[in-house]
């Protein structure tokens, strides 16, 4: 499967516990992007993020949420001391390189982690 | 700040039947749409997308969708659904040159054999 990895699937955690979701992007891919859909909502950004670099974390929460993509690995989006309104579907998407302004790329995404919080 | 609304929360169908569903979005510059498709536990799956030029855009499986300026529209057509078509649909937006995406709530359909 050459599309957009995402593990685990599935995540419980107890309040106060650390979640890591992780996502690997398309080969050929260089962009990460994070999304977040809560229920009944519709995907809601968080980060985007190239190799080693966050570009844009416009959307994450200001605390607890932090993430990466390093040199070598998958990207990983970290929450620490989770709380019961962090269940959600967490979304991870990759692209290729923009080739200049306007060109944005099509997003392929991933099939999703799904947090839940005891 | 930008925001995108889909009105139809659930749409059911017969096959055969036309489908419509409605797109718009708050923003005053030059936009990216799209529009993705999420069948039952599977991922999101690009349909189609309008970045610049004919503002009617096909996709596939049959899908259409046309941009209209003036209503900040970009409403999702097919002329005629099949039972495979029951899937969530969301619109997105983009700001040309940026890369986050702003997505509405979707609309799921449901289409009877």
């Amino acid at each position: 499967n050459a599309g957009v990895m995402q593990n685990p699937r599935h995540l419980v955690r107890r309040r106060g516990q650390e979640a890591r979701l992780r996502c690997s992007p398309m080969k050929g891919h260089s962009h990460v992007y994070w999304y977040r859909q809560l229920p009944e909502e519709g995907l809601k950004f968080m980060v985007y993020l190239q190799k080693e670099n966050i570009i844009d974390e416009s959307g994450m929460p200001k605390e607890r949420f932090s993430a990466e993509f390093p040199k070598e690995g998958p990207s990983i989006l970290r929450i620490q001391q989770v709380v019961r309104g962090d269940s959600a579907a967490y979304f991870c998407a990759s692209s290729r390189l923009d080739r200049g302004l306007g060109s944005n790329q099509p997003q392929h995404f991933g099939d999703g982690t799904r947090l839940s919080i005891l | 700040a930008q925001s995108v609304s889909q009105h139809n929360h659930h749409v059911i169908l017969s096959e055969a039947a036309s489908l419509e569903l409605g797109c718009n979005y708050s923003y005053g510059g030059t936009v990216n749409l799209f529009w993705y498709v999420q069948y039952p536990g599977q991922h999101l799956q690009l349909l189609l997308k309008y970045f610049s030029g004919d503002p009617l855009v096909k996709g596939i499986k049959g899908f259409e969708a046309e941009f209209i300026k003036s209503k900040f529209s970009f409403n999702l057509r097919k002329p005629s659904v099949q039972w495979s078509d029951t899937a969530e649909y969301f619109c997105a937006v983009s700001k040309t040159g940026a890369n986050n995406l702003f997505f509405g709530t979707g609309t799921r359909l449901t289409v009877i054999p």
